[in-house]
């Protein structure tokens, strides 16, 4: 199956701050979703993202596939986006499953 | 579009009881998903239903674990002879099957095995 790596694993950030987390992933996928994992557990879908960039507010998020990462940028963090986010490419030929990479948690300091 | 929703949100049983979990996807989903993670780690696929048809189930589900989606809408996931292993957080995602088949993912069933 494909293999998944987040960096970097803990993410401190003054509120304010900027930061990049990177997904790298270890074969071609059709498909990669982000993901906030919030203190409660709740997956919050970010962006569907197979190529290409993306932007919503605060968050943007870069793929380049032929080059097997993604990128997610936080921008003017705030303590509400402390937690944990998650990447999860999907590979066609293996099915329909997204796997998951171990996540960067994160954690917003007012 | 109220979301992928799942009952309970918590269970605490004892060891070697079985379980159900049960999950209602979103509206007009065709496919269905349970992911099992635990602490400090991503979540991991379990299975997937397209419509009421299991398409693709994980090493990880052993024989004491089954899936249903009877009608093709809600779905349940049943535990027997509950291991202390076992304990969880099982989460169920639904999709759309098209061009970006994103997954939307619910609040899961934390289950906790004494």
């Amino acid at each position: 199956g494909i293999q998944v790596e987040q960096s970097p694993p803990d993410l401190i950030l003054q509120e304010g701050a900027n930061s990049t987390l990177r997904c790298n992933f270890s074969d071609s996928v059709n498909n990669l979703q982000w993901f906030h994992q919030n203190p409660w557990g709740q997956l919050i879908n970010l962006f569907y993202i197979p190529s290409g960039t993306k932007q919503n507010g605060r968050l943007s998020a870069t793929t380049v596939a032929t080059e097997r990462y993604s990128l997610l940028y936080i921008s003017s963090s705030q303590t509400t986006d402390s937690g944990v986010y998650f990447c999860a490419p999907r590979r066609q030929a293996a099915g329909n499953k997204l796997t998951f990479g171990g996540g960067t948690r994160v954690l917003v300091k007012p | 579009d109220t979301g992928v929703s799942q009952d309970p949100r918590h269970k605490i049983t004892k060891r070697g009881q079985n379980v159900t979990f049960r999950c209602d996807p979103i509206s007009e989903h065709n496919r269905l998903y349970w992911y099992r993670q635990t602490l400090g780690q991503g979540p991991e696929f379990l299975t997937y239903f397209q419509n009421e048809a299991q398409l693709e189930k994980s090493r990880l589900l052993s024989d004491r674990f089954s899936a249903e989606r009877p009608k093709g809408s809600f779905s349940t996931l049943e535990i027997q002879r509950t291991e202390q292993g076992d304990s969880a957080m099982y989460l169920c995602a639904s999709s759309l099957m098209g061009s970006s088949d994103t997954q939307y993912f619910g609040p899961g069933t934390r289950l906790t095995v004494l």
